[in-house]
C-alpha cells in the first residue's frame, strides 16, 4: 500500500463543473505539493502548504493535518485544465513521496 | 518555461548502447534531482545532489550513472540497459535540498529501451 493515496484514480468531468481530487496519506510530514502534469511531461508545482488553505486562481488546495488529508479543488473547470494532477508528501525525514495521480479530462 | 530544461526529450536505445540525459537548470538553485515515472506507477527519487555533492542514492541499479559537474548541469549516463528501464525520466531542481524547498521540474526525456 502506498503511503500516499489518490481519489479518483481517474475523473472526467464537464466543462464548468466543480472538480475534486483528494489525497490522503499515512505519515506524519512537514509539507505537501500539488503538482500538474500536462501531456507531454513537464510537472508543474501548484502548490505546496503544511497548513490551512491556499488559493491561486480557480484552484484551491486544503489540508487538514488531524485527519491526514488534503483536497485539490478545481472551480469553473475547463478542457484546459485537464491533466494529472499529482499529490506528494515530504516526510520528517525530508524524503519526497508522491501518489499515483489522477487523471482528470474535463470535456467541452 | 520552468527554467529547467532537459535534453534529448525522447531518446531509443538499444540494451548494449551508452547514452547520456542532461539536465540544465537556470534559476540559481543548488539541489538538482533525477526521477524516474513508469506507466501507471508514482514518481521515484533516483539521486539527490546538493551543492554538487551526491546525497541520496535511492537503491538504483549501477547501469544508471548521474553526473553533477556543477551546480547548474545534471546528467545521468545510462548503459546496458533493460526494458523495464523504459520511462519518462525527469529531472528537478530546488534552491536548497530540504522540506522547505519548492522543485522545478523539466518536461522530462522520454526512454524506450529496445
Amino acid at each position: 500500500k502506498n503511503e500516499v493515496e489518490q481519489s479518483p484514480q481517474n475523473l472526467t468531468a464537464q466543462e464548468g463543473e466543480f472538480i475534486t481530487i483528494n489525497c490522503s496519506y499515512s505519515v506524519g510530514i512537514s509539507a505537501l505539493h500539488w503538482l500538474q502534469q500536462h501531456p507531454g511531461g513537464g510537472i508543474v508545482s501548484l502548490f505546496m502548504l503544511s497548513s490551512g488553505k491556499k488559493k491561486h486562481g480557480r484552484l484551491i488546495a486544503t489540508i487538514n493535518i488531524q485527519e491526514k488529508h488534503s483536497s485539490l479543488h478545481i472551480t469553473a473547470s475547463h478542457p484546459r485544465d485537464s491533466a494529472v494532477y499529482i499529490c506528494a508528501v515530504r516526510e520528517y525525514g525530508n524524503k519526497l513521496v508522491f501518489g499515483a495521480g489522477t487523471i482528470l479530462r474535463v470535456k467541452s | 518555461e520552468t527554467g529547467v530544461t532537459q535534453t534529448p526529450r525522447h531518446l531509443v536505445m538499444g540494451m548494449t548502447n551508452k547514452k547520456s540525459l542532461k539536465c540544465e537548470q537556470h534559476l540559481g538553485h543548488n539541489a538538482m534531482y533525477w526521477y524516474k515515472q513508469s506507466a501507471k506507477k508514482p514518481l521515484e527519487l533516483m539521486f539527490v545532489y546538493s551543492l554538487e555533492e551526491r546525497v541520496e542514492n535511492n537503491s538504483v541499479p549501477s547501469r544508471f550513472s548521474p553526473e553533477c559537474p556543477n551546480s547548474s548541469h545534471l546528467f545521468l549516463h545510462l548503459h546496458t540497459l533493460q526494458p523495464e528501464d523504459s520511462a519518462l525520466y525527469l529531472c528537478a531542481s530546488s534552491q536548497g535540498q530540504g522540506g522547505a524547498y519548492e522543485q522545478y521540474f523539466g518536461p522530462g526525456t522520454r526512454l524506450t529501451v529496445t
